[in-house]
């Protein structure tokens, strides 16, 4: 299968609270698996990657984790601030190991 | 500017019609993607090149699409008979071999058809 499955739909915060995505994945050959942020109206922009060989990377505020055995990932923002409200996309390599199956994505939504 | 670009930015077309769209990717970039996004939904796979060889194309993809990168360049995406169904925001993006796997991502075309 080729399916990434991406919750929740819509997620609420307070500003400086923290806000976790999870996905999961069925194909086992994906070995990278990055996560886009799209604001309205604009393009999809990478915010942080993980490859198969790392457990968890970090990057400021931002963090992913994977689980390969389980086949989930999961990106972690703390301290989020107002700006951070966009669209969250998570995504895994497809068979060629270079195209990307997306998640449906994640409403963010910070509130001050 | 040196991203990704994509012509046209919007077309509206009527049902039946073919339509076609094109990318430029980053210089230097030998691999090239199509996504197409509806709204609410993430991109959905279309098809992957790398230099001028396409690689890949989803199975879902009818065979009123295809696509062309004729001297691992830009790349154009042609629609014949369009159908309402095909309205979305179709969206290009390129990566570089080795590279760090990211995906840069053009502003996208989006089509209606009436």
């Amino acid at each position: 299968g080729e399916n990434v499955e991406q919750h929740p739909s819509t997620l609420s915060v307070q500003e400086g609270d923290s806000a976790v995505i999870k996905c999961t994945y069925s194909d086992s050959a994906s070995n990278y698996f990055p996560w886009y942020k799209q604001e309205l109206g604009k393009r999809p922009q990478l915010i942080i990657d993980i490859r198969s060989n790392v457990g968890e990377k970090k990057d400021q505020r931002i963090a992913v984790t994977l689980n390969k055995t389980a086949k989930h990932f999961s990106l972690h923002i703390t301290e989020t601030q107002p700006e951070d409200s966009a669209v969250y996309f998570c995504a895994a390599t497809r068979p060629s190991g270079y195209a990307l199956n997306f998640g449906k994505g994640t409403s963010l939504l910070v509130t001050p | 500017d040196t991203g990704v670009s994509q012509n046209p930015r919007h077309k509206i077309t009527k049902r039946g019609q073919n339509v076609t769209f094109r990318c430029d990717p980053i210089s230097e970039h030998n691999r090239l993607y199509w996504y197409r996004q509806t709204l609410g939904q993430g991109p959905e796979f279309l098809t992957y090149f790398q230099n001028e060889a396409q690689l890949e194309k989803s199975r879902l993809l009818s065979d009123r699409f295809s696509a062309e990168r004729p001297k691992g360049s830009f790349s154009t995406l042609e629609i014949q008979r369009t159908e309402q169904g095909d309205s979305a925001m179709y969206l290009c993006a390129s990566s570089d071999n080795p590279g760090s796997g990211e995906q840069y991502f053009g502003p996208g075309t989006r089509l209606t058809v009436t």
